[in-house]
C-alpha cells in the first residue's frame, strides 16, 4: 500500500495563477482532508470530505475549492493564488475513529 | 466549537530525562483522542488512538493515559533520546466530524 500520496511535492506560482493539488489514498477510507501548515499556527483544516460525494468547509476555506473525484481521490484547487497561500499543504484520510494517515505534503510558494 | 489545549508549548530536556505533556479537551461528545508525532520536514504519524476512560497505551518508551471524565490525556516519554525531538500533537474526535488538533508541544532533546 502506498498510503496517501500527494502531487506535486513542490510548486512555485505567481500571484493570480491557478493550480490543483492532487491527493489519492489506497486504504478505502471514507473521509479525506486538506490542511495547511503555517509557522506558529499548527494544522488548519481547509476542506474535508466525510464520504464520497460530500465536501464541507473547514476553518480556512477562502480562496480554495475541492473535488472528491471518487473514493480514492480528493483534489484542492487554488483559482487565483495569493502570497498568503504560501504554505505547506497536507492531505489526509481516515476511517471512523481510527488513526489518520497524512500524505508527504506539498510545499507551495506564491510570489 | 471544540477547543483542544496542549501544554507546554515547547520543552527542552537533556538526553536520558523523562518528560510528559498534557492535552486538555472538553469531555462532552467524546469519541476518541489521538496522539501524533510530527518530525520537522515530515508529515504527522499516529502514535495512539484512545477511546475508553482509563485507557493506557504504550509504544516502546512512549506511553499515554486518558481521562475522559475530566477531559485530559498525558503523554509520557521515558529516557528521552535525541531522535524523540519532534512536535507532539493531540487531536479530539467529537463525533462524525473532523479531528480537532491542538497546537502541539515541541520537544527538543539535547544530547
Amino acid at each position: 500500500n502506498a498510503g496517501v500520496t500527494q502531487t506535486p511535492k513542490f510548486q512555485v506560482l505567481k500571484t493570480g495563477q491557478s493550480m490543483t493539488l492532487q491527493c489519492a489514498q489506497d486504504m478505502n477510507h471514507n473521509s479525506m482532508y486538506w490542511y495547511r501548515q503555517d509557522p506558529g499556527m499548527g494544522l488548519r483544516l481547509i476542506y474535508y470530505s466525510a464520504s464520497e460525494g460530500t465536501t464541507d468547509k473547514g476553518e480556512v476555506p477562502n480562496g480554495y475549492n475541492v473535488s472528491r473525484l471518487n473514493k480514492r481521490e480528493f483534489s484542492l484547487r487554488l483559482e487565483s493564488a495569493a502570497p498568503s497561500q504560501t504554505s505547506v499543504y497536507f492531505c489526509a484520510s481516515r476511517q471512523g475513529v481510527n488513526e489518520q494517515f497524512f500524505g508527504p505534503g506539498t510545499r507551495l510558494t506564491v510570489l | 466549537i471544540l477547543n483542544v489545549e496542549q501544554s507546554p508549548q515547547s520543552l527542552h530536556v537533556q538526553e536520558g530525562d523523562s518528560t510528559n505533556f498534557t492535552c486538555s479537551f472538553p469531555s462532552s461528545n467524546f469519541y476518541a483522542l489521538h496522539w501524533y508525532r510530527w518530525e520537522t520536514a515530515k508529515s504527522p504519524e499516529a502514535l495512539f488512538v484512545m477511546t475508553l476512560n482509563g485507557d493506557e497505551k504504550k509504544k516502546g518508551r512512549i506511553s499515554a493515559t486518558l481521562n475522559t471524565k475530566e477531559g485530559y490525556s498525558y503523554l509520557y516519554i521515558k529516557g528521552s533520546q535525541p531522535e524523540d525531538s519532534a512536535t507532539y500533537l493531540c487531536a479530539l474526535l467529537g463525533g462524525n466530524t473532523p479531528l480537532v488538533f491542538g497546537k502541539g508541544t515541541r520537544l527538543s532533546v539535547i544530547a
